[in-house]
């Protein structure tokens, strides 16, 4: 089965510094990733999802940015933190269309 | 309309009984359907897919009506480990060959002794 790996668990950062979180799958080849932002008492956004390595789309216009450099490997960055950026980071995957997805431990990040 | 709605809640049921909630879309096309269940501060973990038939997991009963567009879960002989957020799950329109989900704000249940 596999396991997915995200960190750090908790951030917290000031206004206009940058971000980089990190999720890393192992236990399976080729997976859909995605990430996804959930602010309190709200449902999932996704952010972004991939297909491949280097192949990234986006759902929602912002100051984020996502990379793929490896088929396991899932990036999401931002040069200049927002206040509104606050929220828990989740990474999923999932194995095609329709199917089940299953999701990292988050990361909560408070931007102050 | 949103795409998936639930009743944010929060149920508080007594120890025992049984609970249900619904989860209405919008998508008349949409072909999969979940039930996922979310602790305080953790991640969404599945609790069961939702097929047409509707299926049973132990306590839990789901079921799908289409005409109505809306599916169901039915929690018998709640436990106080129940007490989570239940999050509706659909899936949405084909993109670059592949079904996003879109997922529901949640309904929270609190089970008290």
């Amino acid at each position: 089965s596999q396991t997915i790996h995200q960190w750090p668990a908790t951030l917290v950062q000031p206004v206009g510094s940058p971000l980089s979180l990190e999720c890393t799958v192992e236990g399976t080849s080729n997976p859909n990733l995605y990430w996804y932002r959930q602010a309190a008492g709200r449902g999932l956004q996704l952010l972004f999802y991939s297909v491949g390595i280097g192949q990234i789309s986006s759902e929602v216009p912002q100051n984020l940015s996502a990379s793929r450099p490896q088929d396991r490997q899932f990036i999401l960055s931002s040069k200049k933190l927002l206040l509104s950026d606050s929220g828990f980071y989740l990474c999923a995957v999932d194995r095609g269309p329709r199917e089940t997805q299953y999701f990292g431990p988050g990361t909560r990040l408070l931007v102050l | 309309r949103k795409e998936v709605e639930q009743d944010p809640g929060p149920f508080n049921v007594p120890e025992g009984a049984t609970v249900a909630f619904n989860c209405t879309y919008s998508n008349s096309a949409s072909q999969s359907f979940f039930w996922y269940r979310q602790d305080c501060r953790k991640e969404p973990k599945l609790l069961m897919s939702v097929y047409s038939s509707g299926n049973e997991d132990g306590r839990f009963t789901a079921q799908l009506n289409r005409a109505s567009q809306y599916i169901s879960l039915l929690i018998r002989d709640s436990k106080l480990s129940d007490s989570a957020t239940y999050l509706c799950v659909v899936n949405g329109p084909l993109v670059d060959s592949n079904y996003q989900l879109i997922w529901g704000a949640g309904t929270k249940l609190i089970i008290k002794p």
